[in-house]
């Protein structure tokens, strides 16, 4: 099946810092969704970006869909932030919304 | 208030008994999702319903039941077959090829 590749695993931020997180698959997708999973474990949707660049507050995104690639961008990071960022794609071969999770990217943003 | 309402939150099995995890939504979407998490993991898709009355199997389908009855209505079932049922489970929903929304999660313990 498809492969989504998430880097980096953890990240540790001061508050007010920038970050990215990267996002690869490995093969074509039709959809690509960013999700953030609070410490209560609740999963919010970011964004959902099959291509393009979005931008919601403090957050953006932009996937690459001819490169396989996704990046999550976080300016001036709050504590808030904290949690893990989810990737996830519904490959082409499936096409209805079954999406393959990445392993997350596990943020600490820090007073 | 519309969304994705799951329970109960946290369950305990004790070993060879079947549990069964509810699912409504009030969103009028088509499409429903059963996720389970593991600590440090991604999420693994267990079932999906594209329409009422249907239903298909995820990557971990072995050992656990779905049924379809009602749009609005998605329960899980962990059977006594599911040989390390421990995890956190996440019901999702959505409009087809859109974005997905999730509930906030069932704890599972077996004792």
């Amino acid at each position: 099946g498809i492969q989504v590749e998430q880097s980096p695993p953890d990240l540790i931020l001061q508050e007010g810092a920038n970050s990215t997180l990267r996002c690869n698959f490995s093969d074509s997708v039709n959809n690509l969704q960013w999700f953030h999973q609070n410490p209560w474990g609740q999963l919010i949707n970011l964004f959902y970006i099959p291509s393009g660049t979005k931008q919601n507050g403090r957050l953006s995104a932009t996937t690459v869909a001819t490169e396989r690639y996704s990046l999550l961008y976080i300016s001036s990071s709050q504590t808030t932030d904290s949690g893990v960022y989810f990737c996830a794609v519904d490959p082409t071969l499936y096409g209805n919304n079954r999406l393959a999770f990445g392993k997350g990217n596990q943020v600490v943003v820090i007073p | 208030d519309g969304g994705i309402t799951q329970s109960p939150k946290y369950l305990f099995r004790k070993e060879g008994q079947n549990v069964t995890l509810s699912c409504e939504q009030n969103l009028n979407h088509d499409a429903m999702y059963w996720y389970r998490q593991d600590p440090g993991q991604g999420l693994r898709l267990i079932y999906y319903s594209q329409i009422v009355n249907d239903f298909q199997k995820g990557d971990i389908a072995e050992g656990y039941s779905v049924s379809r009855e009602k749009k609005e209505s998605f329960p899980l079932t962990v059977t006594s077959a599911q040989k390390n049922p421990t995890a956190f489970y996440l019901c999702a929903s959505s409009h087809s090829k859109n974005t997905i929304y999730f509930g906030e999660g069932s704890w599972l313990t077996v004792v």
